[in-house]
C-alpha cells in the first residue's frame, strides 16, 4: 500500500513570495489533515478535511494560507505572501476514520519550505 | 495552542539501557498516541491507548496512562541506536490530535 505522497520535499522562497505544496493521501482515507511543523517543535495543526469538505481551519492563518481538497482525494496547501515565520515543515497526514473518530494518523515525509 | 507538554525535552542513553518519556496534557481525552519522527522524516505511529486503559504493550514499547494525573508515560526497553528519534504524544479529545513539543532521544552505540 502506497503511503502519503507530498511535493515537492524542499522549496526555498524569498519572502513575499508564493509557495504550493501537493498532497497525496492513502487510497481510502477520508480524512485529511495539513500540520506545521516548526523546528524543535511538535506539529501544528493547520486544516482537517473530510472528503471535500473542511471540518477544523481555525488555526490557518487565512489572510495568507488557504488549502483545498476539491474532488476529496489530492489537496494543496498555498501560502501567499510568504513571511519568514513561515519557515517549517508541513506534513500531510491522513486517516480512514471519520473526522469526530481520529484514531491514527498517517503521515507524509513533509514539505520543507525556507523563506529567505 | 499544544495540549501534551512532553518530558524530558532531551534524554541521552547507552545502548541497551531503557528510555522513559513522560506527558503531560490538559483536558479530558478520547485517546492518546505516541508517534516517534526521525530527523527530516515524517511522524510514524507507535501506539493508541484509550482512555480507559492503564496499560499498553507492542513489542519494546510500554504505555501507562493515568488519567486522575492526565498524564503518560513511553517506555523503550533494551534501546537500541536506531531508537534514536523524537518522540511525541498526542492527545485526542474532541479537537483533532493536538501533538506536543516532543522528547528527543539519541542512543549511543
Amino acid at each position: 500500500e502506497a503511503g502519503v505522497a507530498q511535493s515537492p520535499r524542499y522549496k526555498i522562497i524569498e519572502k513575499r513570495q508564493s509557495v504550493a505544496f501537493w498532497c497525496n493521501p492513502i487510497s481510502g482515507h477520508a480524512t485529511l489533515y495539513w500540520y506545521q511543523q516548526i523546528l524543535g517543535q511538535g506539529p501544528k495543526l493547520l486544516i482537517q478535511f473530510q472528503n471535500n469538505g473542511v471540518v477544523d481551519d481555525s488555526q490557518l492563518p487565512k489572510d495568507r494560507f488557504s488549502a483545498e481538497r476539491l474532488k476529496g482525494v489530492d489537496s494543496t496547501l498555498k501560502i501567499q505572501p510568504a513571511k519568514l515565520e513561515d519557515s517549517a515543515v508541513y506534513l500531510c497526514a491522513s486517516s480512514p476514520r471519520g473526522a469526530s473518530n481520529t484514531g491514527e494518523l498517517f503521515f507524509g515525509e513533509g514539505s520543507r519550505l525556507t523563506v529567505l | 495552542s499544544q495540549q501534551g507538554e512532553e518530558d524530558p525535552q532531551a534524554l541521552s542513553i547507552q545502548e541497551g539501557e531503557n528510555a522513559t518519556m513522560n506527558c503531560s496534557y490538559k483536558t479530558s481525552i478520547n485517546n492518546l498516541q505516541w508517534y516517534r519522527q526521525n530527523s527530516g522524516r515524517g511522524l510514524v505511529h507507535l501506539i493508541l491507548i484509550r482512555s480507559n486503559e492503564r496499560e499498553k504493550h507492542s513489542g519494546r514499547l510500554r504505555v501507562t496512562l493515568d488519567t486522575s494525573k492526565k498524564s503518560s508515560s513511553l517506555l523503550i526497553t533494551a534501546s537500541r541506536a536506531a531508537d534514536t528519534a523524537s518522540y511525541f504524544c498526542a492527545t485526542d479529545g474532541n479537537t483533532p490530535l493536538v501533538f506536543g513539543k516532543g522528547t528527543r532521544l539519541s542512543v549511543i552505540a
